[in-house]
């Protein structure tokens, strides 16, 4: 079964501009959850979609936004990039079944974004 | 924004020797669940905690889930070159499906380990 799969891998961006990171859950799962990882802050929880639903959002400016897709892909977009958004960006898929409020979840390898 | 405390920051053991590394919150959390991520990678799930007391093992791996839902311990024994990386925490708190959850990370636990 394949992981969770994130691209691009790098990318590097100018101030100013806008990025869309995809994610690919592993199948069968579909939630998708995105995370900010920075030396300093540690992992931040940007923000989780469910049936193309944003349940869940974390404390990120409205520069950063995303959506799902009806295959459970999801997206992230950041527009007018800062140099403080040099991260590593995660998604995580998580199996979501009826009547189980917890599950695992599970990260693909990030997408290393660099704004000079 | 929300944290949870995980200790130790960094650890310099000697290969064989056991490690121990824990997180606190002042918060209740459902699920703890314990990554470890190797540079350049993201997380991988080490062990899955559902239940308050609950004590569980993966190979060398063993993880509790504190009685007052607010800690829970990693232990790895024997450890092995290839444990180096850096070991996280995270909490989860879902109230119900419809809500989802969102982890909440520890500052995660840099490993190295001496052959």
């Amino acid at each position: 079964k394949a992981g969770v799969t994130q691209t691009p891998r790098y990318l590097i961006k100018t101030r100013g501009q806008q990025v869309t990171l995809s994610c690919s859950p592993i199948s069968g799962h579909r939630s998708v959850s995105w995370y900010q990882q920075t030396p300093g802050q540690g992992l931040q929880f940007l923000f989780e979609y469910f049936s193309e639903t944003q349940r869940n959002k974390g404390n990120f400016p409205g520069r950063f936004s995303g959506r799902q897709f009806s295959n459970s892909r999801s997206e992230m977009n950041v527009s007018t990039l800062e140099l403080g958004d040099s991260a590593l960006y995660l998604c995580a898929s998580s199996l979501v079944k009826g009547g189980q409020a917890n599950t695992e979840a599970f990260f693909g390898q990030g997408t290393r974004l660099t704004v000079v | 924004g929300q944290q949870l405390n995980q200790s130790p920051q960094s650890m310099f053991i000697q290969e064989g020797e056991d490690v121990s590394m824990n997180c606190t919150s002042s918060s209740i959390f459902n699920t703890w669940l314990w990554y470890k991520q190797d540079p350049g990678e993201g997380p991988v799930l080490l062990i899955a905690l559902y239940k308050a007391g609950e004590l569980t093992s993966n190979g060398r791996l063993t993880a509790q889930f504190g009685i007052t839902r607010k800690d829970s311990f990693l232990n790895i024994s024997a450890s092995i070159p290839s444990d180096v990386g850096i070991y996280f925490c995270a909490g989860q708190l879902n109230l119900n499906d419809n809500q989802g959850g969102k982890l909440i990370f520890g500052q995660g636990t840099e490993l190295s380990v001496k052959p």
